[in-house]
């Protein structure tokens, strides 16, 4: 198995762009997660999918970010417009169940100027 | 109180030392314990799940301590490829989420 897939690795991208994460989940895994990670927060997690349902958004930090699961082998992250405090790194990961680990992608590095 | 608190570091040890690191847990209702690691500029993956009895993965043990709510992590024989952020992680059973610790640092010298 490829693992989860996320891309792209690297953005780096204008203030008021719209900025689009991709992720692949390993196939099996019902749950889906989508994370933040910055030296100051940590881990913080924003949105989880079971079954490419959306079932808690309420990390999500503002209605900037939007996120969907159109099927069980494809997610996006959208944030509209960026801002340069949306800069971090954006992990995907899954799971075959909510309380089993999970396993992450290798994250996209975003950097929003 | 934090749900899940651990001590940032660094803890900066010799080879072949042995280390250990804890992490506090506030939801006494917790029933999932994991322990990852994180290397740098790396995507965090999983060390190893704690068990109610304690468990053991080569030079790893993990233990929990259900009344004082904590769980605990040894290295022994410290290599220096074991230097990366163990991050601990606590299911949260009334929001039904993992929640992740802000990861402790260790560093292993020659």
């Amino acid at each position: 198995d490829a693992g989860v897939i996320q891309s792209p690795r690297h953005e780096v991208t204008e203030m008021g762009q719209e900025v689009t994460l991709r992720c692949k989940p390993i196939s099996g895994h019902d749950y889906l997660f989508w994370y933040r990670q910055t030296m100051m927060r940590g881990l913080e997690l924003l949105i989880y999918f079971n079954n490419n349902v959306p079932i808690d958004d309420s990390g999500m930090p503002e209605d900037r970010f939007s996120a969907k699961m159109p099927n069980a082998s494809f997610s996006t992250l959208k944030i509209q417009p960026s801002e340069p405090r949306d800069s971090a790194v954006y992990f995907c990961a899954s799971s075959p169940d909510r309380n089993y680990g999970y396993t992450f992608g290798s994250g996209t590095r975003l950097t929003v100027v | 109180r934090k749900e899940v608190e651990q001590d940032p570091g660094p803890f900066n040890v010799p080879e072949g030392a042995t280390v250990a690191f804890n992490c506090t847990y506030s939801n006494s209702a917790s029933q999932s314990f994991f322990w990852y690691r994180q290397d740098c500029r790396k995507e965090p993956k999983l060390l190893m799940s704690v068990y109610s009895s304690g468990n053991e993965d080569g030079r790893f043990t993990a233990q929990l301590n259900r009344a004082s709510q904590y769980i605990s992590l040894l290295i022994r024989d410290s290599k220096l490829s074991d230097s990366a952020t163990y991050l601990c992680v606590v299911n949260n059973p009334n929001t039904d989420k993992l929640i992740f610790g802000t990861g402790t640092r260790l560093q292993v010298f020659p």
